[in-house]
């Protein structure tokens, strides 16, 4: 079945370091995978998505780069700030099935 | 963009008792809503799915008679934990989409609601 596995945190990193959230997922078809941000006390919101191979999804300077050789779909972020403080979660869906979330990343960026 | 909220944010109940989760689309018409549970440092499983004015889709495993959602109008899903247990505390978030999926629609979340039965 398909099912995502994603990196486990939390992860604490200085103001303006190179971030890193790995991602890997199983699909029996061809995904449109995704990237979802929960900030503290709201729902989860859509980053940024990719809908087929090779594709590069980016949003407030994130990006994710969808490797169908590497079932992966990585985000990184090249400086992160304190507002980017908030779990990340991996997400994929085929066809008109539901999403297949990841269990979540908690990312804490310190001044 | 879209918002969606939920009522209340958390709750703490006696087991036996029941309690009612809302989810409301603010600003848009939702013609599918979505209930999500997640336990501690896990992923969001998906509960069950409801159609403004048709019975909920529940996924394999949920039971149907514990977990009743109501979707009565466009803007208002509703789900209940009937004669709630310890083993139901959970959060539990939910999500409305606007359209049906004929390809990729986007889901809006709500912020979730903490239950908690003693």
């Amino acid at each position: 079945g398909d099912s995502v596995t994603q990196m486990e945190g939390p992860v604490t990193l200085s103001e303006e370091a190179f971030l890193t959230i790995n991602c890997t997922y199983t699909a029996t078809g061809y995904p449109s995978l995704f990237w979802y941000v929960q900030y503290p006390g709201e729902g989860l919101q859509l980053l940024l998505k990719a809908t087929k191979a090779d594709d590069k999804g980016s949003n407030k300077g994130f990006e994710a780069t969808y490797r169908k050789e590497t079932t992966s779909f990585h985000l990184e972020k090249g400086s992160v700030q304190v507002s980017d403080s908030a779990v990340y979660f991996c997400a994929l869906k085929t066809g008109a099935n539901n999403l297949f979330f990841g269990t979540g990343t908690r990312l804490t960026v310190i001044p | 963009g879209a918002v969606v909220s939920q009522h209340p944010s958390w709750v703490i109940c006696k087991s036996g008792t029941s309690v009612k989760i809302e989810c409301r689309s603010l600003d848009f018409q939702a013609t599918t809503m979505f209930w999500y549970r997640q336990f501690p440092k896990q992923s969001l499983m998906l509960m069950a799915t409801s159609n403004e004015g048709s019975k909920a889709t529940y996924e394999q495993g949920v039971e149907k008679d514990k977990f009743l959602i109501n979707h009565a109008s466009l803007t208002l899903s509703t789900l209940t934990v009937t004669s709630a247990h310890p083993e139901d505390s959970s959060f539990y978030i939910c999500s409305a989409r606007a359209h049906a999926a004929s390809s990729y629609n986007e889901q809006f979340f709500g912020p979730g609601t903490r239950l908690t039965v003693l």
